[in-house]
């Protein structure tokens, strides 16, 4: 089973920014956070990993709560393309997916 | 620097009928994976190799699955016979070096099955 539980869907507008979450309880020290996206009929799409610290890439930043029991996902300023499903996973040697959010950019 | 390549992008086959797909991994890449992903699911991990050894096949269905990395570059994973319930997207990941704490994998576009 995944560890981690995440909302089925959220919308945003565009230009506004997407915060999704994701709970991980029942993480480990040495586990990783990871997200990825998929877009329709794509392979999933790396995005941003992190252990402990708040990490930030070109396409989105990662916060991470102190006790690591959960985190979100920031798109800064969501456009409709990145409508997709976005998944959260706590990595330890392999990934178990969850379902995943489903986020919707509305226009 | 190019990503990890599949074929077919598509494959529709009668239920008893064999199938195979390809995968060419990240260049550089020792580990690679294979995962299922039905429809409206997260996909799952079938089987994992470091290099042209076995890591992990615990999800794999033995009896008529199969999958090989004869010389730890490409990989083809083989269903035969093939059931109404393998419908699904195969997805091929790979990543730098499956042996550490923690190793980013990159997904292919994926091959999506049909079994009629």
């Amino acid at each position: 089973d995944a560890k981690t539980t995440q909302p089925t869907s959220m919308d945003c507008a565009e230009g506004r920014a997407a915060n999704l979450p994701c709970n991980h309880s029942t993480i480990s020290g040495n586990e990783y956070v990871y997200w990825y996206r998929q877009i329709h009929s794509q392979g999933p799409q790396y995005i941003i990993h992190g252990l402990k610290n708040n990490e930030t890439n070109e396409m989105a930043s990662l916060i991470i709560t102190e006790d690591r029991k959960s985190s979100t996902l920031i798109l800064p300023h969501a456009t409709l393309r990145d409508t997709a499903v976005y998944y959260c996973i706590v990595e330890s040697y392999k990934y178990i997916f969850g379902t995943g959010t489903r986020l919707k950019v509305l226009a | 620097e190019a990503g990890v390549a599949q074929s077919p992008r598509y494959k529709i086959i009668e239920k008893r009928q064999s199938v195979a797909f390809w995968c060419n991994p990240i260049s550089g890449h020792a580990t690679l994976y294979w995962y299922q992903q039905i429809l409206g699911q997260g996909p799952k991990l079938l089987i994992q190799f470091q290099n042209n050894g076995v890591v992990d096949d615990s999800q794999l269905p033995k009896d008529r699955f199969s999958a090989e990395r004869l010389k730890g570059v490409d990989s083809t994973l083989k269903i035969q016979p093939a059931k109404l319930e393998d419908s699904a997207v195969y997805l091929c990941a790979s990543s730098l070096d499956g042996t550490g704490a923690t190793d980013t994998q990159y997904f292919g576009p994926g091959t999506r099955l049909t079994v009629l």
